[in-house]
């Protein structure tokens, strides 16, 4: 079974950008959509975009399109988000996960990594 | 956006008992498009239930799903110590996947 590597934690200053990695291990990211998730204590569980790596093609939730690129190395098995004009509460722990979608509807999430913390502060 | 509403807030139970938790949605989740999770702390959330009440793959049977429409539930029967933890809904039938505030099963 696929497993989810993430990058470690990160400390940015406000308006700063974070890459955020997420490496697949014990499968191809070929198979496998991947999502990602950001947990805050405001705002609890959101999710933010997620892409279909074999083809690159990206999709955003609305409120983070101007602000989330997430990108895809299938020579790698490695999945990237940056996040831009970081604001403190941007201060969360960030998930990738695969995903599952059923022929119509949108996708849940099956295998998740452990998270990047990524603290926002001056 | 579908808006998801969990309760109770917290469920204060002992080993042994079983738990109910509500998942209430702002308008109807079509399909049953429901998923639950549970997130032990410090750890990133597991899928329990996917489809209102299909089991994930290794999610013992004590974990059942529920419901449709407006109204879901996750009833775990007999919980075990490892079953303390925060349990979150999330719908996927409308853009965007939404998740509820969570329940908190705790020890009694």
């Amino acid at each position: 079974q696929v497993q989810l590597v993430q990058s470690g934690t990160e400390v940015k200053k406000p308006g700063s950008s974070v890459k955020i990695s997420c490496k697949a291990s014990g499968g191809t990211l070929r198979s496998y959509p991947i999502g990602w998730v950001r947990q805050t204590p405001g705002q609890g569980l959101e999710w933010m975009g997620r892409i279909v790596p074999i083809v690159g093609l990206a999709t955003y939730a609305q409120r983070f399109q101007d602000r989330v690129t997430i990108t895809a190395d299938t020579s790698t098995n490695t999945v990237y988000m940056e996040v831009n004009s970081l604001r403190p509460e941007d201060t969360a722990v960030y998930y990738c996960a695969t995903i599952r979608a059923p022929p119509q509807g949108y996708w849940y999430f099956d295998i998740w990594g452990r998270g990047t913390l990524v603290t926002v502060s001056s | 956006e579908i808006v998801l509403t969990q309760s109770p807030g917290t469920l204060s139970l002992s080993p042994g008992q079983s738990a109910t938790l509500s998942c209430r949605a702002s308008q109807s989740v079509s399909s049953s498009y429901l998923a639950w999770y549970q997130q032990v702390p410090g750890q990133a959330p597991r899928l329990l239930i996917y489809g209102a009440f299909s089991r994930a793959t290794g999610i013992p049977d004590r974990f059942r799903g529920s419901g449709s429409g407006t109204g879901f539930t996750l009833t775990i029967t007999s919980l075990e110590p490892e079953d303390f933890a925060v349990y979150y809904c999330q719908q996927y039938a409308s853009s965007p996947p939404t998740f509820g505030g969570g329940t908190k099963v705790e020890i009694k």
